[in-house]
């Protein structure tokens, strides 16, 4: 079944810097990939999401990159807020009527 | 308001007697599914249904019960309770497969 491993498990920057958070999945069939991130204390929520037909999207200060070759997927957010502190979750769904995977998370705390 | 509910928020028990925590959606979704999560293991799927009566197992479906009967409801039921279940759980819900997913405010369940 699928795997999917997400990298770092924490990260730490200054308000203002960029962060980059990168995700890799096992199957090659997997072909929507969404992000959450969870505040503290908070449900997860949707903030981006890519489907396999597309190598990169973008909203605002929040990019998501799709290298289907190499089956991984990053977020990158820039110039960080100290609101952007908070714990984000790749997902990698293969196809349809299974099950979506999570990776384990990445803390991120941005600092002013 | 478009939402899902949960209930109970919190939930303290003990091994072996049966509890079932609801979930409910008010959005017409077809896809429903919960999860659990644990500090370090991320979110992990338990079930997931595509419609009523379309169940099927996530990654970690050992020791869960659940059912669609109607479209908004999708509980969930611990037979036999046991420590190992103590967790956060949240329950979400999509228009479709491979959709956005809007959480639920989780369960927090301990198991004694």
């Amino acid at each position: 079944g699928e795997n999917v491993e997400q990298h770092p498990s924490t990260l730490s920057v200054q308000e203002g810097d960029s962060a980059v958070i990168k995700c890799t999945y096992s199957d090659s069939a997997s072909n929507y990939f969404p992000w959450y991130k969870q505040e503290l204390g908070k449900r997860p929520q949707l903030i981006i999401d890519i489907r396999s037909n597309v190598g990169e999207k973008k909203d605002q200060r929040i990019a998501v990159t799709l290298n289907k070759t190499a089956k991984h997927f990053s977020l990158h957010i820039t110039e960080t807020q100290p609101e952007d502190s908070a714990v984000y979750f790749c997902a990698a769904h293969p196809q349809a009527g299974t099950a979506l995977i999570f990776g384990k998370g990445t803390t991120l705390s941005v600092s002013s | 308001e478009a939402q899902v509910t949960q209930n109970p928020r919190y939930l303290i028990t003990v091994t072996g007697k049966k509890l079932t925590v609801t979930c409910s959606q008010n959005m017409n979704h077809e896809y429903m599914s919960w999860y659990r999560q644990d500090p370090g293991l991320g979110l992990r799927q338990i079930y997931y249904s595509m419609n009523v009566e379309v169940t099927d197992k996530g990654d970690v479906p050992e020791g869960y019960k659940v059912s669609r009967k109607e479209k908004r409801n999708f509980p969930l039921i611990l037979e036999s309770p046991s420590p190992n279940q103590t967790s956060l759980y949240f329950c979400a819900s999509s228009l479709r497969d491979r959709g956005i997913q809007y959480f639920g405010a989780g369960t927090r369940l301990s198991v004694l």
